[in-house]
Formats: C-alpha cells, sequence, structure tokens
C-alpha cells in the first residue's frame, strides 16, 4: 500500500526550512528518500531501517519513527538546488513490498 | 557510486509490437531493478531482476506482459511486449549495492527510456 506523504507540494524561499512527512498504514522495515529534478532520474538521498534512527547528509536530514510508521524529512536553509520532487519508498516489516510514495514539490525561490 | 546507462533513451513504438530495454551498469551489483514512471507521477515496481533465478514481479506485472533477463551482473533487459498507449511511461532500471536480502542499501537510478506507443 503506498505511503502518504505532506505535503503535496511546498514553495520555499532561499534559506527557509521545510519539513516533508511519509506515513504509512503498515508497520516499516526500512524509509527511504529521494529526490527528483524535472527530465531527470531520481537521486537518492538517504535510507532510515527500524530502529527509530536519525541520520543527515549536508544540510538534509531525516527521522524515522516505526511506531508512528512515519518518517519526515527536514530541509535546512534551501537552497535553489534543493527544488525538485521528493519521494519516500518504504518497505514493510520482512523488508518486502517496496513502494514509492506520491511525491512531494518543492520549489525555491530566490 | 554506479553509473547506469539506458537504451534506448527514447522510442516511439506501434501498437501491438514489442520494445527491449537494456541497462548496463559500469561495476557488479547485486540486485537490479525495473520501475515505470508516468509523467508526474510516482515511480511503481515492475520487478526486480535476479541474477541467475527468475524476475521477481510486482504486483500487478506478469511476466508475459515484461519478461525480464539478468544475464550477468551487470547487465539486464526488461522487454514491453504487445503494446498498446496505456503502456507509454518513462521505464527506469534501477541498481543497489546490498547483502541481496531486501531493498535497504543505496540505489542508483538509470536515465530512463521515454517510451511513446502510438
Amino acid at each position: 500500500q503506498q505511503p502518504v506523504q505532506s505535503p503535496q507540494a511546498v514553495i520555499l524561499r532561499e534559506g527557509e526550512d521545510a519539513v516533508i512527512n511519509c506515513s504509512s498504514s503498515k508497520a516499516l522495515y526500512s524509509v527511504h528518500w529521494y529526490r527528483q529534478k524535472h527530465g531527470e532520474a531520481p537521486v537518492f538521498l538517504m535510507i532510515l531501517l527500524k530502529g527509530g534512527e536519525q541520520k543527515g547528509h549536508e544540510k538534509i536530514s531525516a527521522s524515522f519513527n516505526e511506531k508512528k510508521q512515519q518518517s519526515s524529512l527536514y530541509l535546512t536553509a534551501s537552497q535553489l538546488s534543493y527544488s525538485g520532487t521528493y519521494f519516500c519508498g518504504t518497505a514493510d516489516n520482512y523488508g518486502q513490498n517496496f513502494v514509492f510514495g506520491p511525491g512531494t514539490r518543492l520549489s525555491v525561490l530566490p | 557510486s554506479a553509473v547506469i546507462s539506458q537504451k534506448p533513451s527514447r522510442d516511439i513504438c506501434q501498437r501491438g509490437t514489442s520494445l527491449t530495454i537494456q541497462c548496463q551498469v559500469d561495476s557488479q551489483v547485486t540486485m537490479m531493478f525495473w520501475y515505470r514512471q508516468q509523467p508526474g507521477q510516482s515511480l511503481t515496481l515492475i520487478a526486480t531482476a535476479n541474477q541467475g533465478s527468475e524476475a521477481t514481479y510486482e504486483s500487478g506485472f506478469v511476466i508475459d506482459k515484461f519478461p525480464i533477463s539478468r544475464p550477468n551482473l551487470t547487465f539486464s533487459t526488461l522487454t514491453v511486449s504487445n503494446m498498446s498507449p496505456e503502456d507509454s511511461s518513462i521505464y527506469l532500471c534501477s541498481v543497489e549495492y546490498g547483502t541481496g536480502e531486501a531493498v535497504q542499501e543505496t540505489q542508483y537510478f538509470g536515465p530512463g527510456t521515454r517510451l511513446l506507443v502510438l
């Protein structure tokens, strides 16, 4: 079952922060985050495994709350290069049935 | 990181024909995946291409429609058979470095193949 992402779209000014959420109705083993720019292939950002860890990648970090079956992606001091569509992907508690969320379109304006 | 190439990059095909898409990786990888993405939509996993065994298809996708080959650890093909306009989409291959147990390692995507079926 496809995870739910919120918001569907967000517009920011350069330097502002954003949070993108990904939630599932089923127990999760892992959550993956990707960014896709228009006309390009998705680019892997990070993976979070069951255990509630938080990861960081430059000014982009993410958390995973397995009890709530949700993950959040944090973009700090956004840059123009952060624009794109962000997808979360989830695998169930057995590490199977990997599915992408519908995506969140992020636009960073100067 | 892995460098992935796909051929063709785009094609326009007639209804009822078949197209084979190739995916080449510059290093050996354990698992390869095939995805479909409609313009402006999310990615849908078609199947996992396993070297030395049959591909594993996701719900809604069958081998007769999307046969997959994986002759070695650096190459895979996806065939879209008996095409209809509904098959018009972007098809992407993806590779993962990992243990092969689950989708839990870094995934790299190829540039995609844009398919239009008339």
